[in-house]
């Protein structure tokens, strides 16, 4: 089945440790993106790639890194240096800037 | 100024109501708009696009303002199941593959 996956579903994190999540998705979309979503509000953009090999910042990329090494593949990482990471984390692609489809996400929580 | 704006509710209608949501944007020269759905801690699923003449998919109807730069979503005889979370979605012009999300309209249909 095409469609986009992420894990871990749940990840619980230290404070002061990088962790990644995973994105991947074989829809053979360009564009993929990657949201934080906090509880009562919107889904604030942290980083998008249009193809691979290139990604821009969102609004909200303080504290993240992504790589775009496979077209598939759209690996967010949070750093340290993100003060508040506990959120939920959400992963979608699109063809040509159209409608995106999202993976059903990551919670992460720091202990 | 958001560049999308929701009333965030709740809207509490008896089923087979008919109730009605509207969504504001700020960029003028925006070109794609779409309704999600998003459930209590799931991803959001696309429900429909806005398309400049309206369209409509079985009890739900979307038109677009562009006069007021507004959306809306209308719902027909409501159903337990329409219970959820309706994200607006904006794709301005400057930026074809970037999406606004508003924080979302929450429905309760109730029995």
């Amino acid at each position: 089945d095409g469609g986009i996956t992420q894990s871990p579903k749940y990840l619980f994190r230290k404070e002061g440790q990088n962790v990644t999540l995973s994105c991947e998705q074989n829809l053979n979309h360009d564009a993929m993106y990657w949201y934080r979503q906090d509880p009562g509000q919107g889904l604030r953009l942290i980083y998008y790639s249009q193809i691979v090999n290139d990604f821009q910042k969102g609004d909200i990329a303080e504290g993240y890194s992504v790589s775009r090494e496979k077209k598939e593949s759209f690996p967010l990482t949070v750093t340290s240096a993100q003060k508040n990471p506990t959120a939920f984390y959400l992963c979608a692609s699109s063809i040509d800037g159209d409608t995106q489809y999202f993976g059903p996400g990551t919670r992460l929580t720091v202990l | 100024r958001k560049e999308v704006e929701q009333d965030p509710g709740p809207f509490n209608v008896p089923e087979g109501a008919t109730v009605a949501f509207n969504c504001t944007y700020s960029n003028s020269a925006s070109q794609s708009f779409f309704w999600y759905r998003q459930d209590c801690r799931k991803e959001p699923k696309l429900l429909m696009s806005v398309y400049s003449s309206g369209n409509e998919d079985g009890r739900f109807t979307a038109q677009l303002n562009r006069a007021s730069q507004y959306i809306s979503l209308l719902i027909r005889d409501s159903k337990l199941s329409d219970s959820a979370t309706y994200l607006c979605v904006v794709n301005p012009s400057y930026n074809f593959n970037k999406f606004y999300f508003g924080s979302g309209t929450k429905l309760n249909v109730k029995p």
